[in-house]
């Protein structure tokens, strides 16, 4: 059965101090790791697919990376409006379906 | 190009009724997801539907059922409502199964 875990479960920063959110997953035959970022009564909205370990994608403040057991977003000099809730989830070849950990709520204070 | 649509946003039930809440995906997307959000359980897979057909099922009651037209477009039905069905039901959509999915901004539903 795929697995997600995601820590911490919050996390509060101040404005220009950076962190990683971390996503240690379990899955048979990883075909996609994905991050997402929630908005309190919103949909998830889209940010990273990573396929393979070593890989790393980009994106304005947020870098995501990839091992065999877990995935990272780092967090570069974040700004208030980075307050959310970062979802990350799996996809593996046995479950196919995106399987999701249960977030970090992330607030960033000014 | 336009994100994916859900309606109705907003929806209060009682016990023992049904709803149907819809989604159109983003044009030219042929798979879509149907997903439960609850804050004890987080975001649950419902199920996925690609051309019409149901590909892939989570773990719901048989109370839970969808479709999927000729068009893309999709929904689900929820009957004989419990308090417990009481949760954002999202939507994502995506080109092919398997590929990056895009979530609509769900429907949030209250059974009383």
């Amino acid at each position: 059965e795929d697995q997600v875990t995601q820590s911490p479960e919050a996390l509060r920063l101040q404005e220009g101090e950076s962190s990683s959110l971390n996503c240690s997953y379990t899955v048979s035959g990883l075909r996609g790791l994905f991050w997402y970022r929630q908005d309190p009564g919103k949909g998830p909205e889209f940010l990273f697919t990573l396929y393979s370990a070593g890989e790393e994608k980009e994106k304005e403040r947020l870098k995501a990376t990839l091992t065999k057991k877990e995935s990272f977003l780092h967090i570069t000099a974040p700004k208030p409006e980075d307050s959310a809730t970062y979802l990350c989830a799996v996809r593996g070849t046995g479950r196919r379906a995106l399987t999701f950990g249960s977030g970090t709520r992330l607030q960033v204070q000014p | 190009k336009a994100g994916v649509t859900q309606t109705p946003r907003y929806l209060i039930k009682t016990r023992g009724q049904q709803v149907t809440l819809s989604c159109s995906p983003i044009s030219g997307h042929r798979s879509v997801s149907w997903y439960q959000q609850t804050p004890g359980q987080g975001l649950q897979f419902l199920f996925e539907y690609f051309s019409e057909t149901q590909r892939n099922k989570g773990n719901f009651p048989g109370r839970f059922s969808g479709r999927q037209f000729s068009n893309s477009r999709s929904e689900m039905n929820v009957s004989t409502l419990e308090l417990g069905d009481s949760a954002l039901y999202l939507c994502a959509s995506s080109f092919l199964i398997e590929e990056t999915q895009y979530f609509g901004p769900g429907t949030r539903l209250l059974v009383l």
